[in-house]
């Protein structure tokens, strides 16, 4: 089946500096990929949709300047979260899909604790 | 705008006993409705879809648009059922939304 990947899986960084995940996909091509972040014991919130070669498009609410998304290649997506802040602290978690098919495949999650 | 509610976190059932996953949703145009499965320590994937109306490890749920509802239900749970579950709502532009999930707990 299908395998969606990201890296790294847990980080921890300092409050102000920028940390970069990446998501792939390992086996097809993802011409749209969806980030999430699931709060704890909470839903996840889609926060974003991108599709290859073009602007990503943000939820409301969602600030694209500290939330930076790049998805510059069919298995290849990227979120940066910009001047992270404690409340930044996360499980951020991809997902793509391949062409106009419904389905959409999953990956682990990272877990992002900014101190 | 779209939501979808879970209003158990948790639910308890013994093996062997009927089990229904409460789903209900809010959204203007025309829903399509999906369960998703996350087991332990496992990433989350797709349990079926209302389009499908097929029964997946003995899973079903049905659309009602007259209480805008898609419980899930099993008529009997087994042990390897428990895990984490979550509607999702796919609404225009392919975005989806997801309920706050419940946990199945199903004891032996």
């Amino acid at each position: 089946g299908a395998v969606v990947s990201q890296h790294p899986s847990r980080v921890i960084c300092k409050s102000g500096t920028s940390v970069k995940i990446e998501c792939r996909s390992l086996d097809f091509q993802a011409t749209t990929m969806f980030w999430y972040r699931q709060f704890p014991k909470k839903s996840l919130m889609l926060m974003a949709t991108s599709n290859e070669g073009s602007k990503a498009t943000y939820e409301q609410g969602v600030e694209k300047d500290k939330f930076l998304i790049n998805h510059a290649s069919l298995t290849l997506s990227t979120l940066t979260v910009t001047s992270a802040h404690p409340e930044d602290s996360s499980f951020y978690i991809c997902s793509a899909r391949e062409g106009s098919v419904y389905e959409q495949y999953f990956g682990p999650g990272t877990r992002l604790t900014v101190t | 705008a779209q939501r979808v509610t879970q209003p158990e976190k948790l639910l308890s059932v013994f093996k062997g006993a009927p089990v229904e996953l409460k789903c209900n949703y809010s959204y203007s145009g025309s829903p399509e409705l999906f369960w998703y499965v996350q087991y332990s320590r496992q990433r989350l994937q797709l349990l079926l879809r209302h389009i499908s109306r097929e029964s997946i490890k003995g899973f079903t749920a049905d659309l009602n648009k007259g209480e805008t509802s898609f419980h899930l239900k099993k008529p009997f749970a087994q042990e390897e059922d428990s895990a984490m579950y979550y509607c999702a709502l796919k609404v225009q532009g392919n975005k989806f939304y997801f309920g706050s999930g419940t946990k199945l707990n199903v004891k032996p």
